[in-house]
């Protein structure tokens, strides 16, 4: 099965700061990999994502970029706000004779500081 | 309103006492799974299925049972719960047609969040 670790699991940023949370995946089978937002006490919910022939994809204060050679994809949030302090979650969908699976990382805790 | 609903919301139960949370999704989603939250853990995959009567493990399936005998509901069923299976489930539904325009983002559940005593 797929295998997705995700770095950092903490990170705090002063608030204008950029924010980089990286994940890698372990087969190279996987095409589709989507980032989701976890606010406290709240359903995950996805923010972005990326499939397997495309290089980087951009929304607003957001981009994912996929490096398919190294099995690694990042997630990159531009000008941070107080708001954007949530658990991320990266995943990784492996699909393989008529099934799939979606495996995610262990999350990263992002803290905006104001 | 495109929506998956899961029921109970919070449950407190005994060791040993057998318990089902409900999943129903309004989508006509063909892919549906559930996963256990628990701290510095992440998501971890129970089951999932493909669709009506195809269930899978994923990767902590021990102490679990699901079913899928109609397209909108995937129910986890805990036949004799154990304090290790204390966590917050979450239920989520995705279309399987990855390589067409249509979305494929996961709809998460509220969440159960379980304890057992």
């Amino acid at each position: 099965g797929e295998n997705v670790e995700q770095h950092p699991s903490t990170l705090s940023v002063q608030e204008g700061d950029s924010a980089v949370i990286k994940c890698t995946y372990s087969d190279s089978a996987s095409n589709y990999f989507p980032w989701y937002k976890q606010e406290l006490g709240k359903r995950p919910q996805l923010i972005i994502d990326i499939r397997s022939n495309v290089g980087e994809k951009k929304d607003q204060r957001i981009a994912v970029t996929l490096n398919k050679t190294a099995k690694h994809f990042s997630l990159h949030i531009t000008e941070t706000q107080p708001e954007d302090s949530a658990v991320y979650f990266c995943a990784a969908r492996l699909w393989r004779a008529g099934s799939y699976q979606l495996t995610f990382g262990k999350g990263t805790k992002l803290s905006v500081i104001p | 309103e495109a929506q998956v609903t899961q029921n109970p919301r919070y449950l407190i139960t005994v060791t040993g006492k057998k318990l089902t949370v409900t999943c129903s999704q309004n989508m006509n989603h063909e892919y549906m799974s559930w996963y256990r939250q628990d701290p510095g853990l992440g998501l971890r995959q129970i089951y999932y299925s493909m669709n009506v009567e195809v269930t899978d493990k994923g990767d902590v399936p021990e102490g679990y049972k699901v079913s899928r005998k109609e397209k909108r509901n995937f129910p986890l069923i805990l036949e004799s719960p154990s304090p290790n299976q204390t966590s917050l489930y979450f239920c989520a539904s995705s279309s399987d047609r990855i390589w067409t325009d249509r979305n494929t983002e996961a709809f998460f559940g509220q969440g159960t969040r379980l304890t057992v005593v």
